[in-house]
């Protein structure tokens, strides 16, 4: 067990839906990272925060957008959803979001869009 | 664009057998190599990381060899075990950016 939370742990839903993804980090992790994994495209880096800012933006989609909360958990909207956002979605903490850092890995999110 | 490339996509060894991950990278600014092991229904985990200051890290049965000239870098499970059948990433960040995955290889240890 990683100590990192994510609900819901499966998801299914329409397409043009709007969906919440929740994340805890690991107690005393200042930085949450958002990956989402398909088949395809393997891991891809969405979005990370640390202390409640934004700190870096990969390949995340302008219909989807995040937050880290003052108690440092994070979530991660999604919406318009299209069939082709179908995927994993992860959370990883790590302790101050710094290169070179262990990142700790949550459960993941099952998302199947339909 | 797929920054570090992962091969092979999949891998069946015999039980105690050497299992071989290899990947490879463009971006020189990168510093960071850590091998993260998937087990179906769960998150990734790090399994072993190394720096390109060094050319080979060993833990256990996993050994990292890291060769900066030819911007590659491989994972050696040694004396591979049916437990060690998981899916294997390698990734490589840069300073103060997130880790870049290759695409997994999914390894099956026969026993």
């Amino acid at each position: 067990d990683s100590g990192v939370t994510q609900t819901p742990k499966h998801l299914i839903t329409a397409t043009g839906q709007r969906v919440t993804l929740r994340c805890s980090p690991r107690s005393g992790d200042l930085s949450v990272y958002w990956y989402q994994q398909s088949l395809d495209q393997g891991l891809q880096f969405l979005i990370q925060y640390y202390n409640g800012e934004e700190r870096a933006k990969g390949n995340i989609l302008e219909r989807f957008s995040a937050q880290q909360f003052p108690d440092l958990h994070s979530e991660l909207n999604l919406s318009s959803l299209e069939l082709g956002d179908s995927a994993l979605y992860f959370c990883a903490s790590s302790v101050g979001g710094l290169a070179g850092e262990t990142q700790y890995f949550g459960p993941g999110t099952r998302l199947l869009v339909l | 664009q797929q920054q570090v490339k992962q091969s092979p996509q999949s891998l069946i060894v015999q039980k105690g057998g050497i299992s071989i991950i290899n990947c490879a990278y463009e971006n020189t600014a990168f510093d960071y190599f850590p091998w993260y092991q998937q087990f179906p229904g769960k998150g990734p985990a790090l399994l072993i990381a190394i720096r390109p200051d060094v050319s080979e890290k060993k833990e256990g049965r996993f050994t990292i060899s890291f060769n900066k000239s030819a911007k590659q870098f491989s994972l050696h499970i040694m004396d591979s075990q049916p437990g060690d059948s998981a899916t294997y990433f390698c990734a490589a960040s840069k300073p103060g950016y997130a880790l870049n995955f290759g695409k997994g290889t999914s390894l099956l240890v026969t026993p």
